[in-house]
């Protein structure tokens, strides 16, 4: 199984709300991130978790919170948004260890910003 | 960091015509992957190539790191293989980072 579960599918905000995306994996898989997707754009790295303690944050606002409550499972936690930040969410994970450094991807969360 | 430029960024063919897609980095590279983003957002795997050769089905793809490019052939396209196709690097620096090209958008016309 290489699946990587992201909930929810699609998700409209204000700027003024407070929402989380979620990302599970099962995999056993140590290194867990978050991308984001512009249209026709290709990803962009926003935070790497490794081992359950974040490792990257590639200068993303605060209004981006990420969480990682234990090596199965990462969140997104979202405050005070702007239109701009509408984009595609992509969470995605890697064993962390081995000869194999392979990302596996979620579908995604669309997010729409009002 | 490394640089990725993937070539062509569009191309349209007819169905049952092959075609080869190009990745090039500026560096040296210790993961390679291959993904397709279907229309509705899911990026999936297609190889890991940080050197070699592989096939799967209809589509293969060759990595030669010693001149720092890769390229993913697909024969006989059908239309199912529309979409977008990334290839992404990393390398002995970038830590845990894939770079991203800016795609390959692929379109196949009945």
């Amino acid at each position: 199984d290489t699946e990587v579960t992201q909930t929810p599918k699609h998700l409209v905000m204000g700027m003024t709300n407070k929402k989380s995306l979620k990302c599970e994996q099962h995999m056993g898989h140590r290194a867990m991130y978050w991308y984001k997707q512009k249209a026709k754009k290709p990803p962009e790295l926003m935070f790497v978790y490794s081992y359950e303690k974040l490792s990257i944050n590639e200068s993303v606002p605060s209004r981006f919170s990420p969480e990682c409550p234990n090596s199965s499972l990462l969140n997104l936690h979202l405050h005070a948004l702007q239109p701009e930040d509408s984009a595609l969410y992509l969470c995605a994970s890697r064993p962390g260890h081995g000869s194999m450094n392979i990302q596996y991807f979620g579908a995604g969360t669309r997010l729409s910003v009002l | 960091g490394i640089q990725v430029e993937q070539s062509p960024p569009d191309l349209i063919l007819q169905e049952g015509a092959n075609s080869t897609l190009r990745c090039n980095f500026s560096d040296s590279v210790n993961n390679l992957q291959w993904f397709h983003q279907n229309p509705w957002g899911q990026l999936i795997n297609l190889f890991y190539i940080p050197s070699g050769t592989k096939q799967n089905g209809r589509l293969s793809a060759t990595t030669v790191a010693t001149e720092r490019y890769s390229l993913l052939y697909i024969s006989s396209s059908q239309t199912t293989d529309s979409g977008v196709y990334f290839c992404a690097v990393g390398g002995e620096t970038s830590g845990s980072r894939l770079t991203f090209g800016e795609g390959t958008q692929l379109t196949v016309n009945p």
